[in-house]
């Protein structure tokens, strides 16, 4: 099975600030990863999809990149509404797996 | 645009099987462009995927639940299904049904979730 370690578990920032998630695979995964976002008590939200492509609606301060192992997600400048927790995700391989989640605070 | 609704007992008993249904609404269940996934989150914890069935009726099960995990699909009525036997506490959660885009790696559609707790 493919794990995926995302750092940082937590990260606080402010309005305006320029951020980066990172979600690293246990063996090459290709392209095949995404981004969701979760607010409280509702369902994630697709973010980016094939490591870059950003998701019909996602605002363009979302970009995503990376391929193989090692995976970004950029913030280019937070807005209040960005504040969630983020997950990674691999559709290379079953089973499917998640990171364990970035929750980004004020 | 499509929907996806969760429904099922929010209530069951430790042993018993729990049961949910994902209605499917404004799409067809029946493209091939699409599978057809169920993914839990504990209270406060992380996403964990749990399965999958594409329309012909293919599955694959997360093997961390081993034999417990069966996923249906009934086309003539736009759903699929979930059964998880012997519950336990630690399957207390909440249930998600979502829907994954084949070929472009992501889960574009989820429905709202739904709460299942084991308890006596």
């Amino acid at each position: 099975d493919i794990q995926l370690t995302q750092s940082p578990s937590f990260l606080s920032a402010s309005v305006g600030d320029r951020v980066t998630i990172t979600c690293r695979a246990s063996q090459g995964i290709s392209s095949y990863l995404a981004w969701y976002q979760q607010k409280p008590l509702k369902a994630p939200k697709l973010v980016i999809y094939t490591a870059s492509t950003l998701q019909s609606g996602v605002p363009s301060r979302f970009s995503g990149s990376g391929s193989g192992t090692e995976f970004t997600l950029t913030i280019s400048s937070l807005q209040p509404e960005d504040f969630a927790t983020y997950y990674c995700q691999q559709l290379n391989s079953f089973p499917r797996s998640f990171g364990q989640g970035t929750k980004l605070e004020i | 645009q499509l929907q996806l609704q969760e429904s099922g007992s929010g209530l069951v008993k430790p042993s018993q099987t729990l049961s949910l249904t994902c209605a499917v609404s404004g799409g067809s269940i029946s493209s091939g462009d699409y599978s057809w996934s169920w993914i839990r989150q504990p209270p406060g914890k992380g996403l964990e995927w749990m399965g999958y069935i594409y329309y012909r009726g293919t599955t694959y099960y997360n093997p961390s639940l081993k034999s417990r995990v069966t996923i249906s699909i009934d086309k003539s009525k736009n759903q699929f299904s979930l059964k998880l036997s012997s519950v336990t506490a630690a399957d207390t959660a909440v249930y998600y049904c979502a829907r994954e885009v084949l070929g472009s790696g992501s889960f574009d559609h989820w429905g709202q979730g739904t709460l299942v707790t084991v308890s006596s």
